[in-house]
């Protein structure tokens, strides 16, 4: 399986706080994404990062990915109360999305 | 459209009966997927459309599970003989790309059918 997988599986933290979520996939990927999900609502595409990157940054977001380790990892910088959701990621071909990270950010 | 279009939103169901759920991509978009997502967890894989062809089908829970895709474009998931842990939401998925081995596109997500069985 090319399953991702998220941890922690869920995350308090302050507005204006960092947030950090990891992702380990078990096999050779060409490029791993992150989305988000909103309660009870479809997922979102946040940012792609390709197996020749080691990081990316979109806005707020920052993307690292090593693929010695075969680990990725999300920071979310400044956090905000609307950033509260579901992170996932997700390895090539987008069939096997991980259990996410449940963000909760107090106001 | 402009997005992943998914009929009904929500559908409650007594046990036993047969439901469908259907998704209408976007536009030109080759590849669909659907998933399942039980309170809480995370996304389950269902099965992958490229075209009208489905290459992956190894995540259908049961024989009770069934997906069509017509014309390229809609698609259909079909649950016979609902049972309560069928009660989930479904999620359609599509993108531009999605060639086994390699997908470097991203999926567009509608937003879901919820699916009750009583």
């Amino acid at each position: 399986s090319q399953q991702g997988e998220e941890d922690p599986q869920a995350l308090s933290i302050q507005e204006g706080e960092n947030a950090t979520m990891n992702c380990s996939y078990k096999t050779s990927i060409n490029n791993l994404q992150w989305y988000r999900q909103n309660s009870g609502r479809g997922l979102v595409h946040l940012i792609l990062i390709r197996s020749n990157e080691r990081e990316k940054h979109s806005g707020r977001l920052r993307v690292t990915l090593d693929t010695s380790k075969k680990s990725s990892s999300l920071l979310i910088t400044a956090s905000r109360a609307a950033d509260t959701a579901s992170y996932f990621c997700a390895t090539e071909n987008q069939f096997y999305f991980g259990t996410g990270t449940s963000l909760t950010v107090i106001p | 459209g402009a997005g992943v279009s998914q009929s009904p939103s929500n559908k409650v169901t007594e046990k036993g009966k047969d439901v469908e759920l259907r998704c209408d991509p976007i536009s030109g978009h080759t590849a669909l997927y659907w998933y399942r997502q039980r309170l809480g967890q995370g996304l389950e894989f269902l099965i992958y459309f490229q075209g009208n062809s489905a290459p992956d089908k190894s995540g259908l829970p049961s024989d009770r599970f069934s997906a069509e895709r017509t014309g390229g474009s809609v698609s259909t998931l079909t649950i016979q003989r609902t049972q309560q842990e069928d009660s989930a939401v479904y999620l359609c998925a599509s993108s531009l790309v999605g060639l086994a081995g390699v997908n470097t596109g991203e999926l567009f997500f509608g937003e879901g059918s919820r699916l009750t069985v009583l």
